[in-house]
């Protein structure tokens, strides 16, 4: 069964650092990887989607990276601002087919002004 | 732009009542899906709807009843509420509900059940 682990739960740091989320999986057999950004009351927003043939996707100044081997993947956000508070899920799915995304539970981000 | 749209958006019920969460999406999308959300539990997978007509088991399923009514919506039915139901509900959808689709959510329907 495909369990996925994001550490740390939380993260608090000040404006304009650059700062790696971490997202872990048991199952290296994966199709693709993707990361959500999730706002207090709201639903997800995926930000990024990497296939797994893929080692590296980015999108302004979010880059993730994938490495199926070592079952990990860093979504790394470049110079935060206090807009970038959010919490941020990654999900990969739970095996071959199309079957429904196993979510981890969450790094809680907060970027202080 | 609707994307995935989830009513009613707060909800409070007695033990023991029941309740349809509706969810419809304007995208054309074929695979539709209820997750909960849950303090240190993340989100769990209830029910999910491969194609119009079919639905299937997620990861915790009981107490719950979905219909695929047509393509655009997807229902959740809770028919005896309880308070291990008092959660965040989710609908998502995406194209065919293949492995390297994004998925598309609502903003959520928060549920107390006293």
């Amino acid at each position: 069964k495909q369990e996925v682990t994001q550490i740390p739960a939380a993260l608090s740091v000040p404006e304009g650092e650059n700062l790696v989320l971490n997202c872990s999986f048991t199952d290296s057999a994966i199709y693709n990887l993707q990361w959500f950004r999730q706002d207090p009351g709201k639903g997800l927003t995926s930000l990024l989607l990497i296939q797994s043939s893929q080692r590296e996707q980015t999108s302004g100044r979010l880059n993730a990276s994938l490495d199926k081997s070592s079952g990990r993947s860093t979504l790394y956000i470049a110079a935060s601002q206090p807009g970038d508070s959010a919490t941020y899920l990654c999900a990969v799915p739970p095996h071959s087919g199309n079957t429904p995304l196993v979510f981890g539970k969450g790094t809680r981000l907060s970027v202080i002004a | 732009n609707a994307g995935v749209t989830q009513t009613p958006k707060f909800q409070v019920l007695k033990t023991g009542q029941s309740m349809t969460l509706q969810c419809a999406q304007d995208m054309n999308h074929n695979s539709m899906y209820w997750y909960r959300q849950d303090p240190g539990m993340g989100l769990r997978l209830i029910y999910y709807s491969a194609s119009e007509g079919t639905t299937d088991k997620g990861e915790v399923p009981n107490g719950y009843n979905v219909s695929r009514l047509n393509k655009r919506e997807f229902s959740l039915r809770l028919e005896s509420a309880a308070p291990s139901q008092t959660s965040v509900y989710f609908c998502a959808s995406s194209v065919t509900g293949g492995n390297n689709e994004k998925l598309f959510f609502g903003s959520g329907t928060q549920l107390s059940v006293l």
